[in-house]
């Protein structure tokens, strides 16, 4: 498909355990964001790409978060030592236009840790 | 931080019917967007104000931008089942690349 497509679609893991999820961009698209949207709450900024190098990481919530985008295109979060507080949906989204242009979102990666 | 507050929270209304949706903070905006969203989807824009007192139309909805590049509303005029969703809006800072979304209104027209 020609959307933005994140990966698993919904993981469930135990408190304490490492956690990966996948986001694969619109082609061509050189920005490209990761947000958490918590049950009842609007998406909330956690680290935007332009090219492969992360321009603001500034709403990572603790060194336990990291993304990585190497290549350009393929980005992945990472969170270490899960904690129950870390459920959510994590929204991907990428934008041809690094400031404000039109952000198209991913379905989300439902996360749960248990 | 800034933050966008929206109002109201929650709101369930008969179809047919015409409603507001407001979006405020202290803060100025460069742009602001619209978002809906759908259970189990992502966030689609509806629409990008820049200007301030910009007034722009999609149908059946109504989107301003305040003078002051501080606010936003939202009106959609006979509501339809179809608009039932999240709206979210969302502002964008100086910076121009983060979009901080307020809390969204979850919209439900009953048929």
């Amino acid at each position: 498909g020609a959307g933005v497509s994140q990966t698993p679609s919904n993981k469930v893991t135990e408190k304490g355990k490492y956690v990966e999820l996948r986001c694969d961009p619109i082609s061509g698209h050189t920005a490209l964001y990761w947000y958490r949207q918590s049950l009842g709450q609007g998406p909330e900024f956690l680290i935007y790409f332009q090219g492969t190098g992360a321009a603001d990481d500034s709403g990572l919530p603790n060194d336990r978060f990291f993304a990585v985008r190497p290549e350009g295109s393929v980005s992945t979060l990472k969170i270490q030592r899960t904690e129950r507080g870390d459920s959510a949906v994590y929204l991907c989204a990428s934008s041809s236009q690094g400031q404000t242009g039109e952000l198209f979102f991913g379905e989300g990666s439902r996360l749960t840790v248990l | 931080t800034q933050l966008l507050e929206q109002s109201p929270q929650f709101l369930s209304i008969q179809e047919g019917e015409n409603l507001t949706v407001y979006c405020n903070s202290s803060s100025v905006f460069s742009s602001l967007q619209w978002y809906r969203q759908e259970p189990g989807e992502g966030p689609v824009l509806l629409v990008t104000v820049v200007t301030g007192g910009e007034v722009k139309k999609l149908k059946r909805l109504t989107f301003q931008f305040g003078d002051a590049r501080k606010d936003s509303s939202l009106h959609i005029t006979a509501a339809q089942p179809g608009d039932t969703g999240l709206y979210l809006c969302a502002g964008a800072g100086l910076s121009n690349y983060k979009l901080t979304f307020g809390k969204g209104t979850l919209l439900t027209v009953n048929p």
